[in-house]
């Protein structure tokens, strides 16, 4: 089953910061974070494995609340380079792993 | 290193009609993916090899089908083409087999335009 991100779409300013939620229905083994820009390959941004784990690279972060089967993806002080669509990939536990992605969340980084 | 290769990059069909797309992955990953990108739909789970043999395969109809080669480039075949299968289809593969450890490198896709 599809995971549900929210907001479909934010417009911010550069330095602005945004937050992306990722939610399943389902019990979660991991969560997987990419970033697409238009016309080019996701990109993949990091997986988080444990519940509570929290990772990050540059200013993008994430956390992964197991028991409440949900993670936030963290931009801080965005950059115009951070604009694309930013999907979230859940795999269940017990299941094949396989990440079931959302539908994903548009950012709009303006100068 | 080359990353993951997809041909043709564009393709244009009618309904009714077969396409065959093909993916090279990373030199040394032996897991490939396909996924297919529909306007608004986010990314979907078509299929998933490893070591020539489909390891599973997404909630899509027969007609969807694909096989992976001993060099581990691998191909989708779409048969009885309808309207709805027009799409961006990426490939990526990982170099393991257990996927939730590892980051998937995608392709840069092809777009797929059923008339």
């Amino acid at each position: 089953q599809q995971p549900v991100q929210s907001p479909q779409a934010v417009i911010l300013r550069e330095g602005e910061d945004a937050v992306i939620n990722c939610s399943s229905s389902k019990a979660l083994y991991s969560v997987h974070w990419y970033r697409q820009k238009h016309g080019e390959a996701p990109v993949f941004l990091m997986i988080l494995l444990k519940g509570g784990e929290q990772k990050g690279h540059d200013k993008i972060s994430a956390s992964f609340n197991e028991k409440k089967q949900q993670s936030s993806l963290y931009l801080t002080a965005s950059q115009l380079s951070y604009s694309g669509t930013y999907f979230c990939g859940t795999a269940p536990s017990g299941g094949s792993y396989i990440p079931t992605f959302g539908r994903g969340t548009s950012l709009i980084v303006h100068p | 290193e080359a990353g993951v290769t997809q041909s043709p990059t564009h393709l244009i069909k009618t309904r009714g009609q077969q396409v065959t797309l093909r993916c090279s992955p990373i030199s040394g990953h032996t897991s490939v993916y396909w996924y297919q990108q529909a306007l608004g739909l986010g990314l979907q789970f078509l299929l998933w090899y490893d070591e020539g043999e489909e390891r599973n395969r997404g909630n899509f109809p027969p007609r969807f089908s694909g096989r992976q080669f001993p060099n581990y480039s691998s191909e989708l075949n779409v048969n009885a083409l309808e309207l709805e299968d027009s799409a961006l289809y990426l490939c990526a593969s990982s170099p393991g087999t257990v996927l939730s450890y590892n980051e998937q490198f995608f392709g840069p896709g092809t777009r797929l335009t059923v008339l």
